[in-house]
C-alpha cells in the first residue's frame, strides 16, 4: 500500500475556529485528493491536485481551501469550522490519470 | 451530473453463501470503474475494470462491467466473516486535470457464522 499518512487521526474543535489536516505521502504520487465521507452520502470529492501548486476544486469544496507547496504534502483548511463540516475526511493519491487511488486511514473531524 | 447507485444498501448472510452486489452508473467522460472494500477506515482497492464483459476475478471474489447498459456487478462466493465490510463501486470521470472517482452510498454486507 502507499505510504499515506493523515494528521490528526481525529479532532474536536469548535464552531468558528480554523483547521487544517495534512496528508503525506511517501510514493511520489502526481494526483492527491480530498474526500469526505457521511452517512447517506458515501465519499465526495472536496478537492484534488494534480500537481505541486496546482488545485482544482471538487463537488463539495465550499468551506473548504487546499494548499500544496510540496509533492508529498496535500493540505485541507476549514477557514471557519462549521457543525456540518463533521465528517470523516481521507485523503488519497494517484500515479497516473487511468490508475487507482490509495487512502490514507481517514481523520475523525467533530465540530462542536 | 454524474450518479451512482448500488444495490442492495445492505445485506445479511451466512458463511458459505455467495453474494451479487450491483452498481449502476451515469459519469460523464467515463472511463473506468474501481471497487473498493472499506472495513474499518481505509477503502482497499479491489478491481478495475475498464473494457466490457471481460471478467476480473481475485480468489472468491469476481466483478464484471457492462458499458453498454451502464452497470457493473462484484460477486462474491463462499463468504466468509472476514468478508463483512463495506463495498463501495467508483466510476471514474476522465475529464478536465485529472480523473475523479465518483463514489456509490456502498453496500453494506455482513456474514454471520
Amino acid at each position: 500500500d502507499a505510504g499515506i499518512t493523515q494528521s490528526p487521526r481525529h479532532k474536536v474543535t469548535e464552531t468558528g475556529t480554523p483547521v487544517t489536516l495534512r496528508c503525506h505521502q511517501t510514493e511520489n504520487h502526481r494526483y492527491m485528493y480530498w474526500y469526505r465521507q457521511d452517512p447517506g452520502h458515501g465519499l465526495r470529492l472536496i478537492h484534488y491536485s494534480y500537481g505541486v501548486k496546482d488545485t482544482d476544486k471538487g463537488e463539495v469544496s465550499d468551506g473548504y481551501s487546499v494548499s500544496r507547496s510540496k509533492t508529498e504534502d496535500f493540505l485541507l483548511t476549514l477557514e471557519s469550522a462549521t457543525s456540518s463540516q463533521t465528517s470523516v475526511y481521507f485523503c488519497a493519491t494517484g500515479q497516473g490519470r487511468n490508475e487507482k487511488l490509495f487512502f490514507g486511514s481517514g481523520t475523525q473531524l467533530s465540530v462542536l | 451530473e454524474d450518479k451512482v447507485v448500488q444495490s442492495p444498501l445492505s445485506l445479511v448472510v451466512h458463511e458459505g453463501d455467495t453474494v451479487t452486489l450491483n452498481c449502476s452508473y451515469e459519469v460523464t467522460n467515463f472511463r473506468s470503474l474501481l471497487w473498493y472494500k472499506q472495513e474499518k477506515k481505509a477503502p482497499t482497492f479491489l478491481f478495475m475494470l475498464t473494457s466490457s464483459g471481460i471478467e476480473k476475478k481475485s480468489g472468491r471474489l469476481s466483478s464484471i462491467l457492462d458499458k453498454k447498459e451502464l452497470f457493473s456487478i462484484l460477486n462474491i462466493t463462499a463468504t466468509q466473516t472476514g468478508d463483512s465490510a463495506i463495498y463501495l463501486c467508483a466510476p471514474m470521470n476522465y475529464g478536465g486535470a485529472t480523473n475523479k472517482l465518483i463514489f456509490g452510498t456502498g453496500t453494506l454486507l455482513a456474514v454471520q457464522p
